[in-house]
């Protein structure tokens, strides 16, 4: 099946600083989602971005579909920021079963 | 209205229990999932239905035994737990459950219950 990797795996920054975050996947696909999971547990939609570039206040996402990887940036990071962010993609093509990512853990320092 | 509902937040059972987990929607959604998340990873899928119909099983145990009655409506029973099927349980939903090529579908979840199997 798909692998998807996401890096990096842990990341501690202080309060208003920038962050990249990486999803790589192993094959094509046709649908891509970030969410931020809070410390509760709840998973949030942040992106459906299976191509292209789109914003959403301080966040953005880019899928490069043909280089098989997306990036999900945060700018001037809030303390609510802090969480999980998982990448997930289908598991084939069109498929409804969403393979999640390994998750990058974001700690934003006030 | 992008909300989906679960109850309870929290479980505490002995493995000799008989619990339910309930799950709702009220977006028009006809297919709704099951995840269980471990502490530390991703979630990983355990039922589909689509149109109150189970079309995906990841081959889970018999002792968790989902049930659709209705379309806004999914219940997961639980029964002869073990320990290690503590973790957190993610329902989601979503338009129809059969997206194909060149059909995108996003996937809304609930905020889960953190089950502690004694």
């Amino acid at each position: 099946g798909i692998q998807v990797e996401q890096s990096p795996p842990d990341l501690i920054l202080q309060e208003g600083a920038n962050s990249t975050l990486r999803c790589n996947f192993s094959d094509s696909v046709n649908n891509l989602q970030w969410f931020h999971q809070n410390p509760w547990g709840q998973l949030i939609n942040l992106f459906y971005i299976p191509s292209g570039t789109k914003q959403n206040g301080r966040l953005s996402a880019t899928t490069v579909a043909t280089e098989r990887y997306s990036l999900l940036y945060i700018s001037s990071s809030q303390t609510t920021d802090s969480g999980v962010y998982f990448c997930a993609v289908p598991r084939t093509l069109g498929n409804e079963k969403l393979t999640f990512g390994t998750g990058t853990r974001l700690t934003i320092i006030p | 209205d992008t909300e989906v509902t679960q109850t309870p937040k929290h479980l505490v059972m002995g493995m000799t229990n008989k619990k339910s987990l309930k799950c709702e929607q009220h977006m028009g959604h006809r297919a709704m999932y099951w995840y269980k998340q471990k502490a530390k990873k991703p979630p990983e899928l355990m039922f589909v239905y689509s149109y109150e119909k189970l079309s995906i099983n990841e081959s889970v145990p018999s002792r968790f035994s989902p049930e659709c009655p209705n379309s806004s409506l999914l219940n997961l029973h639980l029964h002869a737990l073990q320990p290690e099927d503590s973790a957190l349980y993610l329902c989601a939903s979503s338009l129809s459950g059969t997206s194909g090529p060149g059909r995108l579908e996003t996937q809304y979840f609930g905020p889960g219950t953190r089950l502690l199997v004694l």
